[in-house]
């Protein structure tokens, strides 16, 4: 079976540009999750769809946002880029249920986006 | 909402065991405890997970007690090949919260 994929692995972008990040789970979850990643502030969520919908959402502001296909392939979108949006960006997969955030699956990482803003 | 505390960073020697401990005072009662293993330029990889008392697979053992404010991740005979990061996670209602993390170092 297929891992988690993620595309593009690296990707350079100026300020105040726009980035989309995609992610194709493993066959048959349903869950999608992205993580941003950095140094200073480590793993944070930000936010997970299931079903097309976003179940569960971090502490991020508005300019992240993301979409859930319904061939469970999810895509990140990142308007008027900071410098501080640089980081690792992470999608996870998992069955999940309909009974809630995660359902207790084990997630399954993609390697990874990383986006460096210049 | 819930947090997880971690050490910053570990050493061990090879063929010790290893024991890394996550501090959650405010666990939920939905939460469970999951921990994940983190080498560079990788995703996060599921290790063990569990609710209370304690939970062993093939390689990990996880030790909650009962008040659940804490859980210690156990790594029997740590070998080079298990450097890496391991986090502390809260599955829960509305709570995705991944400890800062813990650096473990083997040394030979």
């Amino acid at each position: 079976k297929a891992g988690v994929t993620q595309t593009p692995r690296y990707l350079i972008k100026t300020r105040g540009q726009q980035v989309t990040l995609s992610c194709s789970p493993i066959s048959g979850h349903r869950s999608v999750s992205w993580y941003q990643q950095t140094p200073g502030q480590g793993l944070q969520f930000l936010f997970e769809y299931f079903s097309e919908t976003q179940r569960n959402k971090g502490n991020f502001p508005g300019r992240f946002s993301g979409r859930q296909f319904s061939n469970s392939r999810s895509e990140m979108n990142v308007s008027t880029l900071e410098l501080g949006d640089s980081a690792l960006y992470l999608c996870a997969s998992s069955p999940g249920t309909s009974g809630g955030v995660s359902s207790y699956n084990e997630q399954f990482f993609g390697p990874g986006t990383r986006l460096t803003v210049l | 909402l819930a947090k997880t505390t971690q050490p910053i960073s570990m050493d061990s020697y090879e063929g010790q065991e290893v024991n890394i401990t996550c501090s959650h005072n405010n666990i939920a009662t939905n939460d469970y405890i999951t921990w994940y293993q983190q080498f560079p330029s990788q995703g996060p990889r599921f290790i063990i997970q569990g609710y209370k008392t304690k939970v062993t697979n093939e390689v990990a053992s996880l030790f909650i007690p009962a008040d659940r404010k804490s859980s210690t991740l156990s790594l029997p005979r740590v070998s080079l090949s298990d450097t890496a990061v391991y986090y502390c996670l809260l599955y829960g209602a509305n709570n995705l919260f991944f400890g800062t993390g813990t650096r473990l170092t083997v040394i030979p």
